[in-house]
């Protein structure tokens, strides 16, 4: 089974703080992405990335970063956090082969005070 | 970014009933997915589908690919309690590797 690792499940932070947010797949899949959701809006891309040390933007990405230094990791990074950065965050792979799926991790809740 | 269409948006049904959604797009997609969400968690593949017209169970669960390659249904048969969550369908396009999601259907199975 495809395994989407989110390191932390909850956190809480400061206005200001810097925040990373890891995950880590076990299947070698090509592409990775960060989602937030928010009830209402859906599921919204924030960066993905095809290789390693390649990104994307997506369409929210006002105020976030990220970091593929190797394969399986992706890293999301809020440089100064703000209370609209409150959300429930989604990362997910993909192989990025031609009958393609997306698999998702357990979602990270940030709540920034 | 692009969103799909689906319904409904929420729906009440009783234990036993069985229950359809559905999604659309404007554009062709090549690939379907289906997931389910509960609350506080991360989405979970119900099925996936690659071929207009693929017809494809897990279970009670049967989802279809359509014709047109422009929508797709889900059904669950027989509902159970544990049936109760958010269920949303992704799709890819032809050109790229993102995907796009629909708004979701909430469903609430009364015991």
């Amino acid at each position: 089974d495809v395994k989407v690792t989110q390191s932390s499940r909850y956190l809480v932070k400061r206005t200001g703080e810097k925040v990373f947010l890891e995950c880590v797949q076990d299947m070698d899949h090509e592409n990775m992405f960060w989602y937030r959701q928010d009830p209402g809006l859906g599921l919204r891309l924030i960066y993905f990335s095809y290789d390693v040390k390649m990104k994307e933007k997506g369409d929210i990405p006002e105020g976030y970063s990220v970091s593929r230094e190797k394969k399986e990791r992706f890293s999301l990074i809020l440089e100064s956090a703000s209370t609209n950065q409150t959300s429930m965050y989604l990362c997910a792979s993909a192989p990025g082969t031609v009958e393609n799926t997306i698999y998702f991790g357990e979602g990270s809740w940030l709540t920034v005070v | 970014g692009q969103q799909l269409n689906q319904s409904p948006q929420s729906m009440f049904i009783q234990e036993g009933e069985d229950v359809s959604m559905n999604c659309t797009s404007s554009s062709i997609f090549n690939t379907w997915l289906w997931y389910k969400q509960d609350p506080g968690e991360g989405p979970v593949l119900l099925i996936a589908l690659y071929k207009a017209g693929e017809l494809t169970s897990n279970g009670r669960l049967t989802a279809q690919f359509g014709i047109t390659r422009k929508d797709s249904f889900l059904n669950i048969s027989a509902s159970i309690p544990s049936d109760v969550g958010i269920y949303f369908c992704a799709g890819q396009l032809n050109t790229g590797n993102q995907f796009y999601f629909g708004t979701g259907t909430s469903l609430t199975v009364i015991p």
